[in-house]
């Protein structure tokens, strides 16, 4: 059982938008502590892809983007490509149990 | 661009100590704005942060492992490593090392190394 609960799986035609959700507690992501989102292709090591909630590091296309309200945070995808299938991981800080991780979301482009 | 690169045993006998050593490239294990960190993957499922160790000597472990484990730093080969005790099966899993940095309110995982299978099993 994770901390951050998100979706197992979700799946989208090639160019439409889907979204991840990650939720949390006031210990964690309602605490303030930023949220950030990997992507994982199976078999090779997590790729970060958003930081600080909203923050994209150099070289991830802006068909990525995060956002926060309150105990959750979102990953939206837009102009899905077959390239974006792979798991998808959110992770924060929690006061107790310091970094923690989401249990993971499948994508799957359609 | 930072680097780091796994290396240790793939297979740890059960009530062993499984040890990992990350190298470091790119950048030093001496950073004060740098976090040097250990997170496992059992086959498929999720990602368990284990701990990190900054600022040479000060750790920080999962409060779910933190009796099993140790991370230490030898700066003169600018690696880090990982001890953990009394393994069981339940330990078998992908071990990667990575880097942390700060920003955003909270710490990011913005360099991995590549990952290492470890096996627990007599």
């Amino acid at each position: 059982q994770s901390v951050l609960t998100q979706p197992p799986s979700v799946s989208g035609a090639p160019g439409q938008r889907v979204t991840i959700s990650c939720t949390g507690s006031s210990s964690n992501i309602g605490a303030g502590y930023g949220v950030q989102w990997y992507q994982q292709v199976p078999g090779t090591a997590p790729k970060l892809l958003i930081y600080g909630n909203t923050n994209r590091p150099s070289g991830v296309p802006d068909r990525f983007s995060g956002s926060k309200s309150g105990t959750s945070a979102s990953l939206a995808i837009t102009g899905l490509q077959a390239e974006d299938e792979a798991d998808y991981y959110c992770q924060s800080y929690d006061r107790s149990l310091s970094e923690v991780f989401g249990g993971g979301t499948k994508l799957t482009v359609l | 661009q930072v680097q780091l690169q796994e290396s240790g045993p793939g297979l740890v006998k059960p009530s062993q100590t499984l040890s990992l050593t990350c190298t470091v490239s790119g950048g030093s294990v001496s950073s004060g704005s740098s976090y040097w960190s250990w997170i496992r993957q059992p086959a498929g499922r999720g990602l368990e942060w284990i701990g990190r160790i900054y600022n040479r000597e000060s750790t920080r472990y999962n409060p779910s492992l933190k009796s099993r484990v140790t991370i230490s730093v030898d700066t003169s080969k600018n690696q880090f490593s990982l001890n953990l005790n009394s393994v069981t099966a339940a330990d078998t899993a992908v071990y990667y090392c990575a880097r942390a940095g700060t920003g955003g309110d909270g710490y990011y995982f913005d360099y991995w190394g590549r990952g290492t299978l470890v096996t627990v099993s007599s």
